[in-house]
Formats: structure tokens, sequence, C-alpha cells
């Protein structure tokens, strides 16, 4: 069973940098699977923020491109999220997860997700 | 970038009811799409892959269709467990993009 633990800040000061990692247990992130990051504004939807696979690649939301990063490291077998000059705007619930692979519909992969971390962005 | 448009935003009905979402992307996406249900203050779960293929363990009331450009969720009974907010997820190409939710209440 696949198991996602989060951890990072709950507050912070606008144009500060954001940093969660996402702690994985029950499988080796360097056997595969395709790990993201989504986030969900207070009484708002699910946002996609980015992806990254074991071997590094990633891809981002345009429109946080400018400001985000993620990063692998398969010794400690978790991923991390930074996001650049926050504003009152990335305040939200930021999600760890499994996520389909582009373009392959029947990928098989163990879904799990974090249970969220809750950012809020104030002075 | 695919633009989701899902509909109705929120829907009322009452246990028993069959209930249906619309998802259309603005270009083609063949079957690259998941439906997931979220919970007040839980992480969303995926109940559909494939558009029309049920995770295990999801109640077979739940039903998805679709290809291409039109996809729906359907749940032909509603119990009290159902009524959620419903995502639709397009993997067909980055940015993956989400629909804007459906929240489905109790009538």
């Amino acid at each position: 069973q696949v198991q996602l633990q989060q951890s990072g800040p709950g507050l912070m000061k606008p144009s500060e940098t954001l940093s969660l990692t996402c702690i994985v247990s029950g499988y080796p992130i360097s056997s595969g699977f395709h790990w993201g990051w989504i986030r969900q504004p207070p009484g708002k939807g699910l946002e996609w923020i980015g992806s990254i696979y074991h071997t590094g690649d990633t891809s981002y939301d345009p429109s946080l491109q400018s400001r985000v990063s993620m990063s692998v490291d398969t010794s400690k077998n978790q991923f991390s999220l930074n996001l650049k000059s926050v504003t009152a705007a990335d305040t939200a619930v930021y999600y760890c997860a499994t996520l389909p692979r582009e373009k392959s519909p029947y990928y098989y992969y163990t879904e799990a997700w974090g249970k969220g971390t809750t950012v809020t962005v104030s002075s | 970038d695919i633009q989701m448009t899902q509909s109705p935003s929120s829907l009322s009905a009452s246990v028993g009811d069959r209930v249906t979402i619309t998802c259309r992307a603005s270009q083609g996406i063949e079957n690259n799409l998941a439906w997931y249900q979220q919970k007040p203050g839980k992480a969303p779960k995926r109940l559909i892959f494939a558009a029309s293929n049920l995770l295990s363990g999801v109640p077979s009331r739940f039903s998805g269709g679709g290809s291409g450009t039109e996809f729906t969720l359907t749940v032909s009974s509603l119990q009290p467990e159902d009524f959620a907010t419903y995502y639709c997820l397009q993997h067909y190409s980055y940015p993956y993009t989400f629909g804007q939710g459906t929240k489905l209440e109790i009538k």
C-alpha cells in the first residue's frame, strides 16, 4: 500500500518560498509511477501544479512555470515542491498524489494522496 | 491548453435518483479522462479511469462514458455517501486540467 506523508509550513509571508515534501512509503519511487502536486484554493476546485517522474522529468502548469520547481530524491524516497515569491493567491490546500500518465489511459498505478497541507499566505 | 468544461456546477438530488455529470474537452483527448470524488476536508479519490473503467472497490452504480470531447459520469441510484463534489481530469496532454467540479447535494 502506497502512502504519502506531506510536510511543510502552514503560514507564510508574501514573497517567501513555499517548500513542501512528500515522503513515500510502501513503494520505491525509483520503480516508477507518476508523482504530482495539486492545490485547492479555499472554496474552489482542484488545480494541477505539476508532475515529476522518478527520472526527474518534470511538467508544470504554465501559469506557475516561472515560480515552481519539483525534485525527487530516490535515496530518501520523497519528492518536493518549491514555489517562489508566494502571494495571497497561492493560499490553498496542497496535495501530493500519484497521477495518471500522459496519453496512457490504461497505465496501472496505485492511487495515493497525501492528507493535504493548508498553506496560508498573509502579511 | 485543453479546457475542461464540467456541468452542472451543482446538482440537487434525492437518494435513489439517477444523475449524470458531463465534461467537455476543448479538443479531443481520446479516453484519457479520469473521474474523482471529493468529500469535504478530504483528498480526492479516483473512481474511474480511461473514461469508463471503474477502479476496484468502486460501487457498480457509478459508470463513465464517452470518448473524444464529451464524457459523462452517471450514478444510477444515489446513496447517502455519494453526496460529494466530482471532478474530471484530462491527462491527454500537459498541462493536465480539471473540470470546475460538480457539487452533488441532497434535495
